[in-house]
């Protein structure tokens, strides 16, 4: 089964570093999400991409986030500085965006800031 | 805007039992309407959809929803529960069309716990 992939799946990190998670979709969806998950706030939409352009971004807070996407096969979310409040699971997702088909997650990385 | 209501925290049945997950919505146009499950420590996985046609959809596992218009809900069921159903469950719209560009992520509910009780 295709699937998406995030890497990597655990990261612990200081505060203040720098954290990069990475995402491959899967081959051909033209689609990309990037969602947070915690038990506060459930599942929020960070940001997505289309065809690699980047539609919304509303839901990242500028100042330390950023999400891009070098190529069709790697999807990129940072967040720099990171703070304790960025602890969280961060899942990927791809799809055909105009399409009506569900969306595939990945597995999630699992990001606690100490 | 588009928006979806999961009025239960959390759901308790008996192995065996009939379960139902509760999921209303709201869209402007169209609703692309989706169930998902995660299991612990896994991430999302899709279980069914209904986009149009036949307001009952069966999905993975057992399990079916039902579309009605009228009172704007995507209910999620299964005849009889199985323990292994034990999960968080996220119903999901995003509103129906061919959009080339604009909004067209999936909103999600805050997710139901279900725990099935041997």
């Amino acid at each position: 089964d295709a699937r998406v992939t995030q890497t990597p799946r655990h990261k612990v990190t200081e505060m203040g570093q720098e954290v990069t998670m990475r995402c491959q979709p899967i081959l051909g969806h033209n689609t990309v999400f990037w969602y947070r998950q915690t038990m506060m706030q459930g599942l929020e939409l960070l940001a997505y991409f289309r065809n690699r352009a980047p539609l919304d971004d509303s839901g990242m807070p500028k100042d330390r986030f950023s999400a891009e996407m070098p190529d069709a096969t790697l999807a990129t979310l940072k967040i720099q500085p990171s703070e304790p409040r960025d602890s969280a699971v961060y899942f990927c997702a791809s799809g055909q965006g105009t399409g009506p088909a569900g969306y595939t997650f990945g597995s999630g990385t699992r990001l606690t800031v100490v | 805007a588009q928006s979806v209501a999961q009025p239960e925290d959390q759901v308790n049945v008996a192995e065996g039992n009939p379960l139902t997950v509760k999921c209303t919505y709201s869209v402007s146009g169209n609703p692309y309407l989706f169930w998902y499950v995660q299991y612990p420590n896994r991430g999302l996985q899709f279980l069914l959809k209904y986009i149009t046609g036949d307001n009952l959809v069966k999905g993975s596992y057992g399990f079916e929803a039902e579309f009605n218009k009228s009172q704007t809900s995507f209910h999620l069921k299964k005849p009889s529960a199985l323990v292994s159903d034990s999960a968080l469950y996220f119903c999901a719209v995003r509103e129906g069309g061919n959009h080339q560009t604009g909004a067209n992520n999936l909103f999600f509910g805050t997710g139901t716990r279900l725990t099935v009780i041997p």
